[in-house]
């Protein structure tokens, strides 16, 4: 247990659905992060929330749009999704967000497929 | 080609077998991290180094900075320690805006 918390753990939808993962964090920490794992690729980050306050959307297309209502609490909102979406989508908390100096807590993901 | 290089990417072993798996990087850095992904998806933290060596249990993690190189060894390895160990540096400069490159990951069987 790692005190981040994802749901749902399985997620089928079609592309004209709208779905959300969500991400919660019982640690106290300030940043949380969205990442996409693709089969045969190295994890890809999506988002980050530093203070509930957004730092990079690193190009993510706007089909995918993040939520953080507050520093515990961070959503991914699914909109017209395609195939290749399909991946493993990890939610991530750190203490300050400080670029990579400090440990990252996982969630267990949600493996999304999209029909 | 990816700044963050796994070596082996596969690697199927006896049980009680000593582990060793590699983490090359072309960058300067200024930490090292080691993950473990179990199947179902879960990722946890083992280590996160600067240098030097670090042990927790049967695990040991080393870095060579000037070689740009890491190592991670699991000692006495277990069914148990099956799963995908990935590395991850902190750039300098460049990488993610969480400042980390992530490796592909090295997929770990530990036969009974």
């Amino acid at each position: 247990e790692t005190g981040v918390t994802q749901t749902p753990r399985h997620l089928v939808m079609g592309m004209t659905n709208k779905k959300s993962l969500k991400c919660e964090q019982h640690l106290g920490h300030n940043a949380m992060y969205w990442y996409k794992q693709s089969a045969k690729k190295p994890l890809e980050l999506m988002f980050v929330y530093n203070f509930k306050e957004q730092t990079e959307n690193n190009s993510v297309p706007s089909r995918f749009s993040p939520e953080c209502p507050n520093s515990s609490h961070l959503f991914l909102h699914l909109h017209t999704l395609q195939p290749e979406d399909s991946a493993l989508y990890l939610c991530a908390s750190s203490q300050d967000g400080t670029w990579g100096d400090e440990k990252l807590f996982f969630g267990s993901g949600t493996q999304l497929s999209v029909l | 080609k990816n700044e963050v290089e796994q070596s082996p990417q596969n690697l199927t072993a006896q049980e009680g077998e000593f582990i060793t798996i590699n983490c090359s990087y072309s960058v300067g850095i200024s930490a090292l991290h080691w993950l473990q992904q179990h199947p179902g998806g879960g990722i946890v933290s083992l280590f996160m180094l600067s240098s030097g060596k670090k042990k927790h249990g049967r695990l040991i993690a080393t870095i060579n900075i000037q070689e740009k190189h890491s190592s991670l060894h699991i000692t006495a390895s277990h069914p148990r320690d099956s799963a995908v160990y990935i590395c991850a540096v902190r750039q300098y400069s460049g990488g993610g805006a969480d400042g980390l490159t992530f490796g592909k990951g090295t997929h770990l069987i530990i036969q009974p």
